[in-house]
């Protein structure tokens, strides 16, 4: 399978602890992307990476949260002292860069967080 | 404001029959437009994308757009009661980096 990877799938935390998701994106995709889904919502946007540089981050990505991509590879997006508001859905997507419209963005699975 | 608005359903229709899903944006510079499936608990799947005015097909889906009215609609033809999820509404500016999402339409297929 050489689609968007997400890890883990499914993380139970209790509030106030850290939690890392990690993602590998598809191989020659250099741009990576960062969404978080909740019930009856559409993704929201959290950043972007280009290569290794975060080139834009969203409001809603609070203090508590960072997300790296020291390689140019993997991400991974980090949620400290968490909240009950931040269980959801975390999604990963990456796509190759290029074209006047830009290139198809594809998700991996998702991580679900529930923070108890 | 939204920037992307889909009525969130349920729209119920009857195995066989077209399911128009319907959507408008508010950024007049949106270039790319994409709609999206999502079945309960997963991630997003790729239907279609439309980049110009008019309409593309692909199988049993129709893809429509018209950037003056600032809106984007998605048919599917002969409906399948595997079609019942939530189509997502994308839109993208320019040649650039991320999507705005609509909330969604959940579409029923009923046998």
């Amino acid at each position: 399978d050489t689609g968007v990877s997400q890890d883990p799938r499914h993380k139970i935390t209790k509030r106030g602890q850290n939690v890392t998701f990690r993602c590998d994106p598809i191989s020659e995709h250099n741009r990576l992307y960062w969404y978080r889904q909740t019930l009856g919502q559409g993704p929201e946007f959290l950043t972007y990476f280009q290569n290794e540089a975060q080139l834009e981050k969203s409001r809603l990505l609070s203090d508590r949260f960072s997300a790296e991509r020291p390689k140019g590879s993997f991400s991974t997006l980090e949620i400290q002292r968490t909240e009950q508001g931040d269980s959801a859905m975390y999604l990963c997507a990456s796509s190759a860069q290029g074209g006047r419209y830009g290139n198809t963005i594809y998700f991996g699975e998702g991580s679900w967080l529930t923070v108890v | 404001q939204k920037e992307v608005e889909q009525n969130s359903g349920p729209l119920s229709v009857p195995e066989g029959a077209i399911a128009s899903l319907n959507c408008t944006y508010s950024d007049r510079v949106s270039q790319s437009f994409f709609w999206y499936r999502q079945y309960s608990g997963k991630s997003p799947e790729l239907i279609m994308s439309i980049y110009s005015n008019g309409d593309k097909e692909d199988g049993r889906f129709t893809a429509q757009l018209n950037k003056a009215s600032q809106y984007v609609s998605l048919l599917i033809r002969d409906s399948q009661p595997s079609d019942s999820a939530t189509y997502l509404c994308a839109v993208r500016e320019g040649g650039g980096n991320k999507l705005t999402f609509g909330t969604g339409t959940q579409l029923k297929v009923e046998l």
